[in-house]
């Protein structure tokens, strides 16, 4: 059961564009939201996180916007640069002493100069 | 570089064979997660150790066990392997249990033949 769905799964963008990416959740336990980079042959990244008492949270270009009664977040890059091609995971999750993450299935995003 | 270290980091061997891959968390990182990554799965947790006692354990096959020592560093190991057992297998460190901020080393590839 996947918990966690995202998408798309690949976005190509021009530069200076903007990007999104969305998820949808099904736990309504879950508390809390990052989002992760991933590069070719690297390990998933923290990019920023959000928790379910704020709706919007910005760092620099980043944007995550939550909407907690549809159970949906989303990513927003603004201004987007051929360096933020990178795979984008959004994840999931809550507890007070296991923060195991569910995590979506990615998205491939690729920004053409 | 997140500080998590993770050797080695390509790995090849034969179905049927036993490998331990190993993980050096952050220093003073406490937790340790691991998990695998798959073209088909994508990203999933496997287990979760806090100051060497298993907390949690997700898709972990029974072939896999692990295990954190008391200089806090981990091990995976993989027995028995299957060919759809090649993957890549990431840990993560986080500076206690309950901290939602988890930093994920480069990963072990580990191709089945």
């Amino acid at each position: 059961q996947q918990q966690v769905k995202q998408s798309p799964q690949s976005l190509i963008v021009q530069k200076g564009g903007i990007s999104i990416i969305n998820c949808a959740y099904e736990n309504t336990a879950f508390d809390y939201f990052p989002w992760y980079q991933q590069f070719p042959g690297k390990g998933p990244a923290l990019l920023i996180a959000i928790r379910p008492d704020v709706s919007e949270k910005k760092e620099g270009r980043f944007t995550i916007s939550f909407n907690k009664s549809a159970k949906q977040f989303s990513l927003h890059i603004m201004d987007s640069q051929p360096g933020d091609s990178a795979t984008y995971f959004c994840a999931a999750s809550y507890g007070t002493s296991n923060y195991k993450l569910t995590f979506g299935k990615g998205t491939l995003l690729t920004v053409n100069p | 570089d997140s500080g998590v270290t993770q050797t080695p980091k390509h790995l090849i061997t034969a179905t049927g064979q036993r490998v331990t891959l190993r993980c050096s968390p952050r220093s003073g990182d406490l937790s340790v997660y691991w998990y695998q990554q798959s073209l088909d799965q994508g990203l999933q947790f496997l287990i979760h150790y806090y100051n060497g006692e298993e907390r949690a354990k997700g898709n972990i096959l029974e072939r896999f066990s692990a295990q954190q020592f008391p200089d806090l560093h981990s091990e995976l190991n993989l027995s028995s392997l299957e060919l759809g057992d090649s993957a890549l297998y990431f840990c993560a460190s986080a500076p206690r249990a309950g901290n939602t901020e988890a930093f994920f080393g480069q990963g072990t590839r580990l191709t089945v033949v």
